[in-house]
């Protein structure tokens, strides 16, 4: 079955650092949506990318797909508290399976 | 746009014991998904609906749980009996898209019922 890799599992940054989140599939993408979730709350929508080599940006944060379509990075420039959070990652296969990324734990210290 | 909703927020019963989860989705989606999210994970699919239809029930512990979407809108999860490793948080998300393998909509989730089983 498909799985979706994670990487770091946590990450403890200064404020006004940059950060990355990696995600990782084993097989081909066909849709890779990134969320962030506070604790105790559901999934908030951040991004979506179908494309090899697409890349999306809100605010300080964005996202790429590589062109293979197996990896996607979440990048944040110049943190702050209020991005402190889990992000997840989560892909669907050709097959209609849709699945999330362990998660990534942000802590942002002032 | 109203959210998703989700009701009880929080739940606490003993082993053995039933429990059931309500969630309605926002006006118009016709996929219905509910995912489980034990503390430290990522959410588990357990079921998917499309409109009043089963598409994904693969996870689905079959013996304990049951779901089901009358008139392809709302929808009920029941735990019965429930055992000690049932304790999670359950998401009730909900997406335009109006078949498997279409990519186009994002996924909207409620905040979820925290279940604590004793």
């Amino acid at each position: 079955s498909q799985e979706l890799e994670q990487s770091p599992q946590s990450l403890i940054v200064q404020e006004g650092k940059n950060l990355t989140i990696n995600c990782t599939s084993s097989k081909t993408l066909y849709g890779l949506y990134w969320y962030k979730q506070k604790y105790g709350e559901g999934l908030i929508f951040l991004m979506m990318l179908q494309k090899g080599g697409e890349e999306k940006s809100h605010e300080k944060i964005t996202a790429k797909l590589d062109e293979k379509k197996q990896q996607s990075s979440l990048h944040i420039t110049a943190s702050q508290p209020s991005h402190a959070g889990i992000y997840l990652c989560s892909g669907g296969t050709s097959y209609g399976k849709l699945t999330f990324g362990q998660g990534t734990i942000l802590t942002v210290h002032p | 746009e109203a959210g998703v909703a989700q009701s009880p927020r929080y739940k606490i019963i003993e082993k053995r014991q039933s429990v059931a989860f309500w969630c309605n989705p926002i006006s118009g989606h016709a996929t219905l998904y509910w995912y489980q999210q034990i503390l430290g994970q990522g959410p588990k699919l357990l079921i998917q609906f499309q409109n009043n239809g089963v598409v994904d029930d693969s996870q689905l512990p079959k013996d304990r749980f049951s779901a089901e979407r009358l008139k392809g809108v709302d929808s009920t999860l029941k735990i019965q009996p429930a055992k000690l490793e049932d304790s999670a948080v359950y998401l009730c998300a909900s997406s335009r898209d109006k078949a498997q393998g279409l990519y186009n909509s994002p996924l909207h989730f409620g905040n979820g019922t925290r279940l604590t089983v004793t």
